[in-house]
């Protein structure tokens, strides 16, 4: 059973800062690896698959990286409606959910 | 519009059953594999399971295996998941997800295809109360 560990829990930033948040996986999962956002109220959104490739319409100030255990989702430039949840999910082996991060106005 | 419709809210009492729909909309709904999510009030994204619905191959989260029973009807596109008997710790939304790639490009592993989930519905509240 592959668990995910997300780190910050909560992540406290300010628009146009840089964001980085880490998710580890408690064994090898090559890259498969993906990021999503989700809004209070809403269902979340895909961005990042196979730990580095942007899904389609997503803007370019994020970015994923990291193979094996390891695992990074960047926002470059943070903007209004980045605020949010963000979570990774391993689907290696069946598929796991890490806790979640939440990104507030500082 | 490639789109997931979920039923309604619902609102049961421990011990009853319940079964709450996800129907896709917008493209070939036979060949893509459609999940089911959990999201306890104020708490995490969970696996439930995932189905085919060409084929209804369906392969179930170990966390899950016995509590729900995943199911389709491929003739009206729609996804089911699907309770016995209630529970409080059932309170929840939930949420069915597509995944991004076809099918028949895919290869299964026990735990089913690696691939991520583009396509959401709405969600479904469900609410088990005495």
């Amino acid at each position: 059973d592959i668990q995910m560990t997300q780190s910050p829990s909560t992540l406290s930033a300010s628009v146009g800062d840089r964001v980085t948040i880490t998710c580890r996986a408690s064994q090898s999962i090559s890259s498969w690896l993906a990021w999503y956002q989700q809004k209070p109220g809403k269902a979340p959104k895909l961005l990042i698959y196979k730990a580095s490739s942007l899904e389609s319409g997503v803007p370019s100030r994020f970015s994923g990286s990291g193979s094996g255990t390891d695992f990074t989702l960047t926002i470059s430039s943070l903007q209004p409606d980045d605020f949010a949840t963000y979570h990774c999910q391993q689907y290696s082996s069946y598929s796991r959910f890490g806790q979640g991060t939440k990104v507030e106005i500082k | 519009e490639v789109q997931l419709v979920q039923s309604g809210a619902e609102v049961k009492k421990p011990g009853e059953s319940l079964k709450i729909s996800c129907k896709g909309s917008g493209y070939s709904f036979s060949s893509y594999w459609i999940g089911w999510v959990r999201q306890m009030p104020g708490k995490g994204l969970e696996w439930m399971g995932i189905i085919y619905p060409g084929d209804s191959d369906t392969r179930d989260s170990p966390s899950f295996q016995g509590q729900v029973t995943i199911s389709a009807d491929k003739s009206i596109s729609t996804v089911y998941l699907q309770w016995s008997s209630l529970k409080a710790s059932d309170t929840a939304m939930y949420y069915c997800a597509r995944l991004r790639t076809w099918g028949g490009l895919l290869t299964t592993f026990g735990g089913g295809p690696r691939d991520a989930f583009d396509i959401w519905g709405q969600g479904t509240m469900v609410t088990v109360s005495s």
